[in-house]
């Protein structure tokens, strides 16, 4: 079965730090990959996707991701973080022939502190 | 609307009770999907429709959840005879195809409280 494996349930960085955060998934045919992210009392929202092509992705405020196949990966990573980027983030793969439904992983709680 | 919306936003009702939530996807979108966000199982599909039609029920966790879609537009889901496990966060989402290179896009959620 297809799944997604977030390794940190919560990341606590001060601001300007750089921001790495893991998933990797279980699947052995093509995928589409995505982050989402939910700030505090708003919905989950795209930050970024890979469907082919550049492995390396960039996506909404400063954020990037790299598709890393022989190691079933897809990390968020960002520069410097601010304080507005406390929230948390949630990979998600899409499988062919999988009715274009979203498989999530549990999610990354990231609190940034001034 | 500009977005997703849901209703109601909060829902709190008695064990055994039946409830509707209601999904208003994005003008156009023919794409939608439910999901549920719960503390013990993150983020869980539950069922996509394609028009009017649900090619995928797959994540539908019993018989007492069904769900429909009507006019290619608004999609209730309904939860009868509710238990305490059903409380969660219910999301909605809606694409524009079904394509998987459409990003879904997700309302607010209607948050389900079974007592």
């Amino acid at each position: 079965a297809q799944s997604v494996s977030q390794h940190n349930h919560h990341v606590i960085l001060s601001e300007a730090a750089s921001l790495e955060l893991g998933c990797n998934y279980s699947y052995g045919g093509t995928v589409n990959l995505f982050w989402y992210v939910q700030y505090p009392g708003q919905h989950l929202q795209l930050l970024l996707k890979y469907f082919s092509g550049d492995p390396l992705v960039k996506g909404i405020k400063g954020f990037e991701a790299e598709f890393i196949k022989s190691k079933f990966s897809f990390n968020l990573r960002k520069p410097s973080v601010q304080w507005s980027d406390t929230a948390e983030y949630f990979c998600a793969l899409m499988f062919s022939g999988g009715y274009n439904k979203l498989i999530f992983g549990a999610g990354t709680r990231l609190a940034v502190h001034p | 609307g500009a977005g997703v919306s849901q209703s109601p936003s909060n829902k709190v009702t008695e064990k055994g009770k039946d409830v509707e939530l209601r999904c208003d996807p994005i003008s156009g979108h023919t794409a939608l999907y439910w999901y549920r966000q719960s503390l013990g199982q993150g983020l869980e599909f539950l069922i996509y429709f394609q028009g009017n039609s649900a090619p995928d029920k797959s994540g539908l966790p019993s018989d007492r959840f069904s769900a429909e879609r009507t006019g290619g537009s608004v999609s209730t889901l309904t939860i009868q005879r509710t238990q305490q496990e059903d409380s969660a966060v219910y999301l909605c989402a809606s694409s524009l195809l079904a394509d998987s290179t459409d990003t879904q896009y997700f309302g607010p959620g209607t948050r389900l409280t079974v007592l």
